[in-house]
């Protein structure tokens, strides 16, 4: 998965509470995405990143938050789950802007 | 709006086949777009992507066709085998500000049949 690495790789949680994914690369790769995958939607993006400190809002960021401190940790915050936000979490990573991404393995996300 | 429309959204072959799935775009901005092979249970991984200087890329059995004045792209795949069976999703994107944030298609599953 191209030095891509997703924690948990599976939740369950509860409607209300706090959620912290973390995407971790190896790449040193400038861009970072988090994209959520539905069935019947394809993949959707929630947030980028484009450097330390530098992120801004995808197609649905609604109830999600993002921070980047250091180049290889991407982290998405569900700053209180909802039932809407079960999901399948991705993270890709790119060395530039409009070039291939390499995808993370997925985090399943459950919210009861 | 940045849409991508892909179809069909199921679709089953014979081993040995031709599967055919195609994309359409709105963006006339958009000038990269990669196709992603999907098994369960993994992550798209990138399979053939084209840029709209060319109008067809070929990479062993795949290929990406494109249309520039249609605003239209498909991916071909000869001699379909059972391995191929995954979901596929075109994408689209732009460079400069926009980052290369892709836009995907909803999807096709395909099932190629021994």
């Amino acid at each position: 998965d191209a030095g891509i690495t997703q924690s948990p790789r599976h939740k369950v949680t509860e409607t209300g509470t706090p959620v912290t994914l973390r995407c971790h690369q190896t790449e040193n790769h400038r861009y970072m995405y988090w994209y959520r995958q539905d069935p019947g939607h394809g993949l959707r993006l929630i947030h980028y990143s484009y450097g330390v400190k530098d992120t801004d809002k995808g197609e649905v960021s609604d109830g999600y938050s993002v921070s980047r401190s250091k180049t290889e940790d991407f982290l998405l915050t569900l700053e209180s789950a909802t039932s809407s936000q079960t999901s399948v979490y991705f993270c890709a990573i790119s060395p530039g802007g409009n070039n291939e991404q390499f995808f993370g393995p997925g985090t399943r996300l459950t919210v009861l | 709006q940045q849409q991508v429309k892909q179809s069909p959204q199921s679709l089953i072959v014979q081993k040995g086949g031709i599967s055919i799935i195609n994309c359409a775009y709105e963006n006339t901005a958009f000038d990269y777009f990669p196709w992603y092979q999907q098994f369960p249970g993994k992550g798209p991984a990138l399979l053939i992507a084209i840029r709209p200087d060319v109008s067809e890329k070929k990479e062993g059995r795949f290929t990406i066709s494109f249309n520039k004045s249609a605003k239209q792209f498909s991916l071909h795949i000869m001699d379909s085998q059972p391995g191929d069976s995954a979901t596929y999703f075109c994408a689209a994107s732009h460079g400069g500000t926009s980052y290369g944030k892709l836009t995907f298609g909803q999807g096709t599953i395909l099932t190629v049949h021994p």
